[in-house]
């Protein structure tokens, strides 16, 4: 089954520590994306790489990493410079004209 | 800049009722319309989309149609169910491979 995956479902993480999320994608899309979404909120834009090894800032990178080193993977760190980072992450590929979304991972800061 | 106005929630409706979702969006050249849907807990799926003015993009009972002269792409649907129950998200295709999303629009429907 071609789709995009995200791990780890739930993740917690103490104030002041690094953490990484998972995203791989087997659709064999250049794009890939991160959002963020805050309860009752819209999707901000946090990264975007339209290709293997390249990536722009999106809306709101500040506190943010990340890195494309394969067509199929881009993962995403969350900093301990980011002040407020317990929100909803999804990541999405693009295929075409249209995004394809993963079924995201919830990040509560403890 | 390219931006989405839809809008905004919650709206509840009773089982069988008619649905109309708003949008309307500000873009440079002629962009791709979107509604993409969103249920509890997941991401988001595509619900449909309309590339160019004039054409209706439809699924699962929902129709949308892309008005150029209003800039609109209302989403609609003649007889809503419990299961319709989610969050709306009208989109738009920008420049650089990026979509812009509205804010979203929850929906909730009562047997």
């Amino acid at each position: 089954d071609g789709g995009i995956t995200q791990s780890p479902k739930y993740l917690f993480r103490k104030e002041g520590q690094n953490v990484t999320l998972s995203c791989e994608q087997n659709l064999n899309h250049d794009a890939m994306y991160w959002y963020r979404q805050d309860p009752g909120q819209g999707l901000r834009l946090i990264y975007y790489s339209q290709i293997v090894n390249d990536f722009q800032k999106g809306d709101i990178a500040e506190g943010y990493s990340v890195s494309r080193e394969k067509k199929e993977s881009f993962p995403l760190t969350v900093t301990s410079a980011q002040k407020n980072p317990t929100a909803f992450y999804l990541c999405a590929s693009k295929g075409g004209i249209e995004q394809f979304f993963g079924p995201g991972t919830r990040l509560t800061v403890l | 800049g390219d931006s989405v106005t839809q809008m905004e929630g919650p709206v509840t409706l009773s089982e069988e009722a008619f649905l109309t979702i708003n949008c309307t969006y500000t873009a440079t050249g002629y962009p791709s319309l979107f509604w993409y849907v969103q249920y509890p807990g997941e991401g988001l799926q595509l619900l449909l989309k309309a590339t160019k003015a004039d054409d209706k993009g439809s699924n699962k009972g929902f129709e949308a149609t892309y008005r150029k002269e209003t800039t609109s792409f209302h989403l609609e649907k003649g007889s809503v169910q419990v299961s319709d129950s989610a969050v709306y998200f009208c989109a738009l295709s920008a420049r650089a491979s990026k979509i812009i999303f509205g804010s979203g629009t929850r929906l909730s429907i009562r047997p």
